[in-house]
């Protein structure tokens, strides 16, 4: 199976600051995702990209930028956290299939 | 309306019951994938099914595009398989997912 990693794995930030989510991905797949997924409820998707340079907007972009600088690698950020952005976050990569990251809870207090 | 859905909301089962949980989509899905999320979050992708009927270990899936639905199967349930099962699909071939809100398992001892 795919091995995806995210980092942090916990994160509490105050309104106003900015925030980085990593993720590593060592399988070569072209395409990652980042998801957040709120209490009771399924995954909804933020930005995806297609590799290396690329990020494209999910159904839920607002309030988030992303940055694929390789194809290992891609980021969410977090310019100006808000409280309403305080969920648990999941990157995956994959094509026909997807694997997930463990995700990251990021609390904005 | 919501793309797709998933029943029941929860289940609760008695160890070694089977259990029959249900995914219905809105539009033809180019994929169909489903996933086990345990209890702690971790996301794990079960079948990647976009047609007819699949096999691991005591869980089935079997999926009928033409009539925008999916079943998953688990036979002879066991504690361990507790948690928030999720079906999600792609619409569009562009690998996007769209999730369904999930059914919450809970097998008793």
């Amino acid at each position: 199976e795919a091995a995806v990693t995210q980092s942090p794995r916990n994160k509490v930030a105050v309104t106003g600051g900015k925030v980085t989510l990593s993720c590593n991905q060592t399988n070569n797949h072209n395409n990652m995702y980042w998801y957040r997924q709120d209490t009771g409820h399924g995954l909804r998707l933020i930005h995806y990209s297609y590799g290396a340079g690329s990020t494209e907007k999910g159904d839920i972009p607002d309030g988030y930028k992303a940055s694929r600088p390789s194809q290992e690698n891609f980021s969410l950020i977090l310019e100006l956290a808000t409280p309403s952005q305080t969920s648990v976050y999941f990157c995956a990569s994959g094509g026909y299939e997807q694997y997930f990251g463990p995700g990251t809870r990021l609390t904005v207090l | 309306g919501q793309q797709v859905q998933q029943s029941p909301a929860s289940l609760v089962l008695q160890e070694g019951e089977n259990a029959e949980l249900q995914c219905n989509f809105s539009s033809t899905a180019t994929r169909l994938q489903w996933f086990y999320q345990h209890p702690g979050g971790r996301l794990v992708s079960l079948f990647y099914n976009p047609s007819g009927t699949k096999h691991t270990g005591r869980l089935t899936s079997t999926t009928v595009t033409n009539e925008r639905r999916s079943s998953l199967h688990i036979s002879s349930s066991q504690t361990t398989d507790s948690g928030t099962y999720f079906c999600a699909i792609d619409m569009d071939s562009n690998y996007q997912l769209i999730w369904g809100s999930g059914t919450k398992l809970i097998i008793k001892p």
